[in-house]
């Protein structure tokens, strides 16, 4: 069974950079099938793309992000990884890792979600 | 950016009833439309994608038409586990891009 779970700070101060990780289990980043992405949602609010990327492809972030964040993965540890810069309070939302198929854009698998929170 | 707009924003239904969904994008998406459901604390669940198809496990009384602009989910009879919030989201321009949400709540 396929399994993605985000870890990381939940509390992150202002101006500072936000740095999740995605843990994957059943399944590798390396499959070439599927992309992997990162989706947030603001509280009470909809949701949002960050960004997303193929194992050997390219990584797409979203234009209203593009300036402050990146994206990374670690193929040893099958994990991926968000980083986001300059936060303001903003950027407080509930980060999904998520997984779906490389021939469409749609999410098919989710992890839990974190919540991070900006505040001083 | 193509913007999703749904209606309405929030949808009073009797269990049993019938349901219908709006979503309207601000540019053609083509096929490229997906629907999910989410229920408070979990992530959102893929309901139907390329407008139409219902993705695995999900039941029949789930059913998305339209195309281009003008798009419908439809919940034939609903069951107490579809008091939810439902999203639509484009696919076909990156980047992919959710509505706002219509909540379906108990009437």
């Amino acid at each position: 069974q396929v399994q993605l779970q985000e870890s990381g700070p939940g509390l992150v101060k202002p101006s500072q950079t936000l740095s999740l990780t995605c843990t994957v289990s059943g399944s590798s980043v390396l499959s070439g099938g599927y992309y992997w992405s990162w989706i947030r949602q603001h509280p009470g609010k909809g949701l949002e793309w960050i960004g997303y990327f193929y194992y050997g492809g390219s990584t797409y972030y979203n234009p209203s992000l593009k300036s402050r964040v990146s994206m990374s993965v670690d193929t040893s540890k099958n994990q991926f990884s968000l980083k986001l810069s300059s936060v303001t309070a903003a950027d407080t939302a509930v980060y999904y890792c998520a997984r779906g198929p490389k021939s469409r854009g749609v999410t098919l698998l989710w992890g839990q979600g974190t919540l991070v929170t900006v505040s001083s | 950016e193509i913007v999703m707009t749904q209606s309405p924003v929030t949808l009073s239904v009797s269990p049993g009833e019938r349901a219908t969904l709006s979503c309207r994008a601000s540019q053609s998406v083509s096929s490229s439309l997906a629907w999910y459901q989410q229920t408070p604390g979990q992530a959102p669940r893929l309901l139907i994608y390329d407008a139409f198809t219902r993705a695995t496990d999900i039941p029949a009384r789930f059913s998305g038409s339209g195309s281009g602009t003008e798009f419908t989910l439809t919940i034939s009879s609903l069951q107490s586990e579809d008091f939810a919030v439902y999203y639509c989201q484009q696919y076909n321009n990156w980047p992919w891009t959710f509505g706002q949400g219509t909540k379906v709540d108990i009437k």
